[in-house]
């Protein structure tokens, strides 16, 4: 199957500084997403881009798809962007249905 | 609207001892999935569902069944439960993005 590397696996930063997450896959794929679990368990859905660069606010992703990787920004971080990012991809598969394949995650942590 | 939903939150049982886990969502989507999530791991696929009355192995099925009589519901249930059971589970839909369930702790003594 579809393997997704993630890094780094944690990250210490102090408030207000920037950070750059990293997300591979090793085959083509239909989509990729950015997940944020926060503190206390609940996944939100930060980004849906299966190629180019979006923005939201502090946050900001690009995937290039030809090279087979993505990259999620964080901007003058906040201690609230604590928690675990995932990244997840699901595979270009005429007739099989749409399954996500999860990294393991970068653990970040931003100290006030 | 509520989103996704799972009941129970937390849960302890015994080795050997059956339950189910509810998923409920309100967003009329096809597509509804169980993950399992340990420590330290990303989020592994158990089964899932690409309507009403369908189901499908994920990646980590053994143990587990599914089933989907209703479009809003996915029923996650567990035969005997086992100690390599205690793991959170959330349940999710898809349309475009994924959206999540809150989570449901099991822990299996």
């Amino acid at each position: 199957g579809i393997q997704v590397e993630q890094s780094p696996p944690d990250l210490i930063l102090q408030e207000g500084a920037n950070s750059t997450l990293r997300c591979n896959f090793s085959d083509s794929v239909n989509n990729l997403q950015w997940f944020h679990q926060n503190p206390w368990g609940q996944l939100i859905n930060l980004f849906y881009i299966p190629s180019g660069t979006k923005q939201n606010g502090r946050l900001s992703a690009t995937t290039v798809a030809t090279e087979r990787y993505s990259l999620l920004y964080i901007s003058s971080s906040q201690t609230t962007d604590s928690g675990v990012y995932f990244c997840a991809v699901d595979l270009i598969s005429s007739g099989s249905a749409r399954q996500l394949t999860f990294g393991s995650g970068t653990q970040l942590t931003v100290l006030p | 609207n509520a989103g996704v939903t799972q009941t129970p939150k937390f849960r302890v049982l015994k080795t050997g001892q059956s339950m189910t886990l509810l998923c409920a969502q309100d967003m009329n989507h096809e597509y509804m999935y169980w993950y399992r999530q340990d420590p330290g791991m990303g989020l592994r696929l158990i089964h899932y569902s690409v309507g009403e009355g369908t189901t499908a192995k994920g990646e980590v099925p053994d143990g587990y069944n599914v089933s989907r009589l209703k479009k809003q519901n996915f029923l996650l249930g567990l035969e005997s439960a086992a100690p390599s059971q205690t793991s959170v589970y959330f349940c999710a839909t898809l349309s475009g993005t994924q959206y999540f369930g809150p989570g449901t702790r099991l822990l299996v003594l």
